[in-house]
């Protein structure tokens, strides 16, 4: 089975271009969660989505970001306009959401780099 | 607030055991997950643990005291290979799916 697939892999742009980062969940996954992670704060979840609907979006650092899931397998996570303490690697993550002890399955990641 | 601590970097030598341990403060407890992540990858899924006790599977293992807000992940018969961070995560809230993560423990293991 396919697991977690997340594009583009890397991203390299400028300071106040618009970023789309993208996630395909693990088929029967129902929840689906946005992380970034730097050495400094380590991962950091932003947003968290159950059945396409989002439940926490506490972690969204500020209205530069915003996160869609326009159906039950794909979601987006966009950066407009993006700046360069946005640098990190972007990883989604997708579990059953059913049972306490689901564990959540990572993509490889996005590694976003703004100069 | 909620607060996860581990230490930041070990080193141990090939064939040794190691013992990473994971304390939490937080609002609630329903369950803690150890991750593991070699350089430049994907967190990968290694264990769980809900209830007080040990959790063994081959190489590795995971207690949980509750009552101490404590956890450690004990790997036996180190490898090269096993050279990665380990995540200790724990579910906070009940009814939700998501996760508090630690900063991550970077583990060297030496020939």
């Amino acid at each position: 089975d396919a697991g977690v697939i997340q594009s583009p892999r890397h991203e390299v742009t400028e300071m106040g271009q618009e970023v789309t980062l993208r996630c395909k969940l693990i088929s029967g996954h129902n929840s689906l969660f946005w992380y970034r992670q730097t050495m400094m704060r380590g991962l950091e979840l932003l947003i968290y989505f159950n059945n396409n609907v989002p439940i926490d979006d506490s972690g969204m650092p500020e209205d530069r970001f915003s996160a869609k899931m326009p159906n039950a397998s794909f979601s987006t996570l966009k950066i407009q306009p993006s700046e360069p303490r946005d640098s990190a690697v972007y990883f989604c993550a997708s579990s059953q959401g059913r049972g306490a002890a689901q564990p959540q399955h990572f993509g490889d990641g996005t590694r976003l780099s703004i100069l | 607030g909620q607060n996860i601590d581990q230490p930041t970097e070990m080193t141990a030598t090939e064939g040794a055991i190691v013992q990473i341990n994971c304390t939490y403060q937080t609002s609630g407890f329903n369950g803690l997950f150890w991750y593991q992540q070699h350089a430049g990858e994907a967190p990968t899924f290694l264990s769980y643990n809900v209830l007080d006790g040990l959790e063994e599977k081959g190489r590795f293992s995971s207690f949980l005291s509750r009552s101490k807000g404590y956890s450690y992940l004990l790997l036996k018969e180190l490898q090269m290979k096993d050279s990665a961070s380990y995540l200790c995560a724990v579910r906070a809230e009940e009814g939700t799916y998501k996760y508090i993560f630690g900063t991550g423990t970077r583990l060297k293991v030496l020939a």
